[in-house]
């Protein structure tokens, strides 16, 4: 399997602009993870799916982000507009199904966003 | 809030030492796991603990999990450089939703 998928791998943008970054999970896995990572506040979890059904979506910053995932293998995080203080490594973890109440999440490589 | 705290933040040893990080909360978790992540990658996930009190070996790591599930330990034996990389401890305040730690930056020198 090749593991989970991002795409970009870097993306630099200038402020105001609209930003999407794609995931693509490994196949079966029923669970997915978007979070973001920064020196400041470490990895924070943004929103999950559970199959293909946002389940929390409390660590969305604010409007500005939205989060989709229109079918099994593919999820986008949209961030329009961008602003400076959003530039952080986004990201895409998926796991298999629960068991015994843990579950193991395999990362993507992230995005590295750089907002100017 | 439920928070886990890491320590050290970095540290710094060279190749042969033994070494210890922790990992930290004031609330109970009903599982606790550590990744390595090394730059430019995700965290790939080490081990999951499950049980008061358990303790797990993989390879020159060992992993505990506190008898109050409140806390964990990672101890590496005799370090090497491909240890280097950000050790983070995660766990589920509630279901299928992990909060991560604030992280050990390791750097093991040759």
């Amino acid at each position: 399997d090749a593991g989970v998928i991002q795409s970009p791998r870097h993306e630099v943008t200038e402020m105001g602009q609209e930003v999407t970054l794609r995931c693509k999970p490994i196949s079966g896995h029923d669970y997915l993870f978007w979070y973001r990572q920064t020196m400041m506040r470490g990895l924070e979890l943004l929103i999950y799916f559970n199959n293909n059904v946002p389940i929390d979506d409390s660590g969305m910053p604010e409007d500005r982000f939205s989060a989709k995932m229109p079918n099994a293998s593919f999820s986008t995080l949209k961030i329009q507009p961008s602003e400076p203080r959003d530039s952080a490594v986004y990201f895409c973890a998926s796991s298999p199904i629960d068991r015994a109440s843990t579950y193991e999440q395999y990362f993507g490589p992230g995005t590295r966003l750089t907002v100017t | 809030t439920q928070l886990l705290e890491q320590s050290p933040q970095f540290l710094s040893i060279q190749e042969g030492e033994n070494l210890t990080v922790y990992c930290n909360s004031s609330s109970v978790f009903s599982s606790l796991q550590w990744y390595r992540q090394e730059p430019g990658e995700g965290p790939v996930l080490l081990v999951t603990v499950v049980t008061g009190g358990e303790v797990k070996k993989l390879k020159r790591l060992t992993f505990q999990f506190g008898d109050a599930r409140k806390d964990s330990s990672l101890h590496i034996t005799a370090a090497q450089t491909g240890d280097t990389g950000l050790y983070l401890c995660a766990g589920p305040p509630g279901t299928y939703k992990y909060i991560f730690g604030t992280g050990t930056r390791l750097k093991v020198l040759a």
